[in-house]
C-alpha cells in the first residue's frame, strides 16, 4: 500500500545552518505530496506542496521538489530560525480522500 | 471561518469512565478525519468520514472507541470504558478539497 518514510529526528541545528528533512514514499498512480509542521501545543498546519512531478512547493523560506524519479520529497530551508523548531510530517494523498502520513520529524534550533 | 473546532480542548478523567470528545468541521468541507498522537505510536488515523458516512475505521483500537457523524457540522468520538493507556492527543480534521485542516487537539488523560 501508500506509505511514506522519512527521516527519524530529532534534528538539532543552530541558527541559520542549511537544513535537508528527507522524504520518500511509495504510492500507486501520481499521488499529491504534502509537507505538514506542527508547533508545540498545536494541531498539523499545511507547509508547502506539490501536486505533480517536477512541482516545487514552497512556503515561508522553505522548498520541496516533487521528484519521481527517486520518489522523493525532500524539506531544505536555507537558514533556519529558532522559530522553525517543530516536528515535520511528509504526506501525501492516498485511496479515497485519506493522507497518509510519515512519523515526523523533530526538529530544535539552537539560537 | 473559525477553523476546526474541538471541545473539550483538556480531558482528564478516571479509568473506566465514559468520555466524548466533540468536533465541528470547517463549513462545506465533506471529509472529516480523527486521530489519535502519542510519542510511543506518533499520528494514528483513527476513522474518516466522506458525507456523514464512516469509509474506513481500522484504525479504531478496539470496540471500546466508537465515532458518530450525525450531520455535516458534528462529530463525537466516544471511548467507553476509558483506560490509562488511551491518554492521548486526540486531533480532529476536515478537508473540503486537497489540503487537510486540523483541529487544535483534545488532550485526554485517563488515571
Amino acid at each position: 500500500g501508500d506509505s511514506v518514510t522519512q527521516m527519524e529526528g530529532p534534528v538539532t541545528l543552530s541558527e541559520e545552518a542549511f537544513l535537508t528533512i528527507n522524504c520518500t514514499y511509495t504510492a500507486t498512480g501520481y499521488p499529491s505530496l504534502f509537507w505538514y509542521v506542527q508547533y508545540p501545543g498545536e494541531g498539523l498546519q499545511l507547509l508547502l506542496k506539490a501536486t505533480k512531478a517536477d512541482d516545487k512547493g514552497s512556503n515561508k523560506g522553505f522548498e520541496a521538489t516533487y521528484r519521481k524519479e527517486t520518489t522523493s520529497f525532500h524539506l531544505e530551508k536555507g537558514s533556519v530560525q529558532v522559530s522553525d523548531s517543530a516536528v515535520y510530517f511528509c504526506a501525501l494523498t492516498g485511496s479515497a480522500s485519506k493522507i497518509i502520513f510519515g512519523s515526523g520529524t523533530r526538529l530544535s534550533i539552537r539560537p | 471561518d473559525a477553523g476546526v473546532i474541538q471541545s473539550p480542548r483538556h480531558e482528564v478523567t478516571e479509568m473506566g469512565q465514559e468520555v466524548t470528545l466533540r468536533c465541528k468541521p470547517i463549513s462545506g468541507h465533506n471529509s472529516l478525519f480523527w486521530y489519535r498522537q502519542t510519542m510511543m505510536r506518533g499520528l494514528e488515523l483513527l476513522i474518516y468520514f466522506n458525507n456523514n458516512v464512516p469509509i474506513d475505521d481500522s484504525g479504531m483500537p478496539e470496540d471500546r472507541f466508537s465515532a458518530k457523524m450525525p450531520n455535516a457540522s458534528f462529530s463525537t468520538l466516544k471511548i467507553q470504558p476509558s483506560e490509562p493507556r488511551d491518554s492521548a492527543v486526540y486531533f480532529c480534521a476536515s478537508r473540503g478539497g486537497w489540503e487537510q485542516y486540523f483541529g487544535p487537539g483534545t488532550r485526554l488523560t485517563v488515571t
